[in-house]
C-alpha cells in the first residue's frame, strides 16, 4: 500500500522561510512531486525529484532522500500569495500518482 | 488556463439525476485521470486511462462511469449519487511516462449532491 504523510497546517511570516516535510512508504518509487493549490483552483506543478538531493527553482527548493523515504519543500522569501495548500505526491508503479493530505500554509504580514 | 479544461465548474444535482462531467486537454498527452478531492482528505485517484484504455479503477462505485472516446477527452457519467459524493472532481493528464513534466490538472468541477 501507499502512505504519504505531511503536516496539516503551518504558519509563517512574510519574508521568512518555511520547510514542509513529507514522508512516504510506497511499493515502488518513480519520482516525487510537489504541487501548489490555491483554494478553488487547480493544483499546479512545483517540483519533481527522482534522484537524491536538492532541486532549486527560484524561491522554491525540493529535497529527496530515497533511503529515508523523505522529502521537503523549502519556500524562501515568503510572499502573501504563497498562502496555499502544498501537496506531496509519489509516483509508484506505472503512472499512478498518490497524494498526501496536503499542508495548508498561511503567510502572515 | 491550465491546458486542461473541465466543465461545468459547479454542479448541483439530486440523488436521482444523471449528469456528466467533461474534461478536455490539448497538450498532446496520452494519459488522463479522474481524481476526487473531499474536504480534509487526500486527493483520491479514481480512474486512469492510457491511450483511451482504462488501466486503473480504484474500487470506485458503479454509480461513477468513466468514458474516454479519444486521448483528448474524458467524461465522468454520474447517476444515483449520494450526498457523500459531494466533492471537487479533478481531471488530469500526462504523458504515459510522466517525469519532470508532471501531471497537468484542470480546475475541477465542484459537485454538490442534494
Amino acid at each position: 500500500g501507499q502512505n504519504i504523510d505531511q503536516p496539516t497546517e503551518m504558519t509563517a511570516t512574510e519574508g521568512a522561510i518555511v520547510q514542509i516535510n513529507c514522508t512516504y512508504q510506497t511499493s515502488g518509487f518513480n519520482g516525487l512531486f510537489w504541487y501548489q493549490q490555491h483554494a478553488g483552483e487547480a493544483p499546479t506543478f512545483l517540483s519533481y525529484n527522482v534522484l537524491d538531493g536538492l532541486e532549486e527553482k527560484g524561491r522554491f527548493s525540493s529535497f529527496l532522500s530515497r533511503s529515508k523515504g523523505y522529502s521537503y519543500l523549502l519556500l524562501k522569501e515568503l510572499q502573501m500569495k504563497d498562502s496555499a495548500s502544498y501537496l506531496c505526491a509519489v509516483r509508484a508503479a506505472g503512472n499512478k500518482l498518490t497524494f498526501g493530505g496536503g499542508t495548508r500554509v498561511l503567510v502572515k504580514p | 488556463e491550465t491546458g486542461v479544461t473541465q466543465t461545468p465548474r459547479h454542479l448541483v444535482m439530486g440523488m436521482t439525476n444523471k449528469k456528466s462531467l467533461k474534461c478536455e486537454q490539448h497538450l498532446g498527452h496520452n494519459a488522463m485521470y479522474w481524481y476526487k478531492q473531499s474536504a480534509k482528505k487526500p486527493l483520491e485517484l479514481m480512474f486512469v486511462y492510457n491511450f483511451k484504455e482504462q488501466t486503473e479503477n480504484n474500487s470506485v462505485p458503479s454509480r461513477f462511469s468513466p468514458e474516454c472516446p479519444n486521448s483528448s477527452h474524458l467524461f465522468l457519467h454520474l447517476h444515483t449519487l449520494q450526498p457523500e459524493d459531494s466533492a471537487l472532481y479533478l481531471c488530469a493528464s500526462s504523458q504515459e511516462n510522466p517525469g519532470a513534466d508532471g501531471y497537468t490538472f484542470g480546475s475541477g468541477t465542484r459537485l454538490t449532491v442534494v
